[in-house]
């Protein structure tokens, strides 16, 4: 049974036009995160959850947003995709920080 | 900040052993990391150092020196199926600086 589940596993969206991907997860843990990852590139955070607990990473632009309205659901916000954006968005959970992470099958996220 | 460095590819056969290594530059981490990810997959964790030493994973196994600021991670009898790439990860004490991925080594594995 999936563990990490990433709705949709391909979107499409257009230039400047907010779009939002979501995460599940049945594995009750604490912590949830969102990666960005482009093409022969390593995943880079954008931002975690420690419970409801907020963590932005430095470099991450303001363009993204995330929101967890409770321990299951994860939502990550592109208010006004641009090119640069396209990527595969990937969430991940772990129990506690600095624990193993298990990833989702990520969302492939195409800017027209 | 941290800042990772893998080599970029390696190609060995099936049933060798390879070793990738990483080398790092940080201010303080909790742990050094190792995931795989196949094409179009996603990363799968394979091993953690939190400590000094060797830790070993059946076919896989992974190591960590802080004081040289150096790890590796080590495949043995090597199959097919571990074509892939292989990424060092860092979780780090700074604000701001959470999880950090290396570039990656794509690993090759011919018959």
């Amino acid at each position: 049974d999936a563990m990490v589940i990433q709705n949709p596993r391909y979107q499409v969206t257009q230039f400047g036009k907010p779009v939002t991907l979501s995460c599940s997860q049945t594995l009750n843990h604490n912590v949830m995160y969102w990666y960005q990852q482009k093409s022969s590139q390593a995943p880079k955070l954008l931002f975690h959850y420690y419970d409801k607990d907020f963590n932005n990473e430095a470099d991450t632009p303001d363009n993204f947003q995330s929101r967890r309205p409770n321990t299951s659901f994860c939502f990550l916000d592109i208010r006004s995709p641009g090119l640069g954006d396209a990527a595969m968005y990937l969430c991940a959970t772990s129990r506690e920080a600095a624990d193993t992470q298990y990833f989702g099958p990520g969302t492939r996220l195409t800017v027209l | 900040g941290q800042s990772l460095e893998q080599p970029s590819e390696v190609t060995a056969v099936e049933g060798a052993i390879v070793q990738i290594n990483c080398t790092y530059q940080t201010s303080g981490f909790y742990g050094l990391s190792w995931y795989q990810q196949h094409d179009g997959g996603a990363p799968t964790f394979l091993s953690y150092n939190a400590l000094d030493g060797l830790e070993e994973t059946g076919r896989f196994s992974s190591f960590l020196s802080r004081s040289d600021s150096y790890g590796y991670l080590l495949l043995q009898e090597l199959q097919m199926k571990d074509s892939a790439s292989y990424f060092c990860a860092v979780e780090g004490k700074d604000y701001g600086q959470n999880f950090v991925f290396g570039p990656g080594t794509r690993l090759s594995v011919l018959p």
